[in-house]
């Protein structure tokens, strides 16, 4: 059974410094791997997917990599805003045969002006 | 698109009573989820339906708990009787056929008193 791990379970951090959100698989038979964002009361809103074909994608400021071998993505946020703040999730994507996103709990960061 | 619709956003009962939260999926998508989120346990699959049909209900919590899909526009996901340890977010989420990507509504947040 897929278990995705995020650590740290929240961070805080002055505006304007880079920061690197940590996922990690114990299931490496994935399809895809996805970062989420929600805001408080809000559902989720997603950032980046990554297939499993894949070592990085980026939008804007954010930054992220996958490491099926290790079993590890990493979320980079380039010179941090306090709008940045919020939960930040990662979701394995469906294995061969599997369709279900596995969810870590998120780390919740903020950004301090 | 106005992306995954839910209803209602808040729902607060009483022990006992039944409860439906309702979802319209995005159009032309035919991958509808339901989870729950909980801080305890994260983010959960509930069920999952493909082209309207109950292909995994393996995490429905128990029998209380049910599911329908009528057509490609609408699901229910009814409690009866609600508890107070179902209190939760409850997110829908769609995905149109081939793509991994998952679009979530902005929940139904589920209090029992």
């Amino acid at each position: 059974k897929q278990e995705v791990t995020q650590i740290p379970a929240a961070l805080s951090v002055p505006e304007g410094e880079n920061l690197v959100l940590n996922c990690s698989f114990t299931d490496s038979a994935i399809y895809n791997l996805q970062w989420f964002r929600q805001d408080p009361g809000k559902g989720l809103t997603s950032l980046l997917l990554i297939q499993s074909s894949q070592r990085e994608q980026t939008s804007g400021r954010l930054n992220a990599s996958l490491d099926k071998s290790s079993g590890r993505s990493t979320l980079y946020i380039a010179a941090s805003q306090p709008g940045d703040s919020a939960t930040y999730l990662c979701a394995a994507g469906p294995g061969a045969g599997s369709y279900q996103l596995t969810f870590g709990k998120g780390t919740k960061l903020s950004v301090i002006p | 698109d106005a992306g995954v619709i839910q209803s209602p956003r808040h729902e607060v009962t009483e022990m006992g009573q039944e409860v439906t939260l309702r979802c319209k999926p995005i159009s032309g998508h035919n991958s509808l989820f339901w989870y729950r989120q909980t801080m305890m346990r994260g983010l959960e699959l509930l069920i999952y339906f493909n082209n309207n049909v109950p292909i995994d209900d393996s995490g429905m919590p128990e029998d209380r708990f049910s599911a329908k899909m009528p057509n490609a526009s609408f699901s229910t996901l009814k409690i009866q009787p609600s508890e107070p340890r179902d209190s939760a977010v409850y997110f829908c989420a769609s995905r149109p056929e081939g793509i991994t990507e998952a679009f979530f509504g902005q929940g139904t947040r589920l209090t029992v008193v």
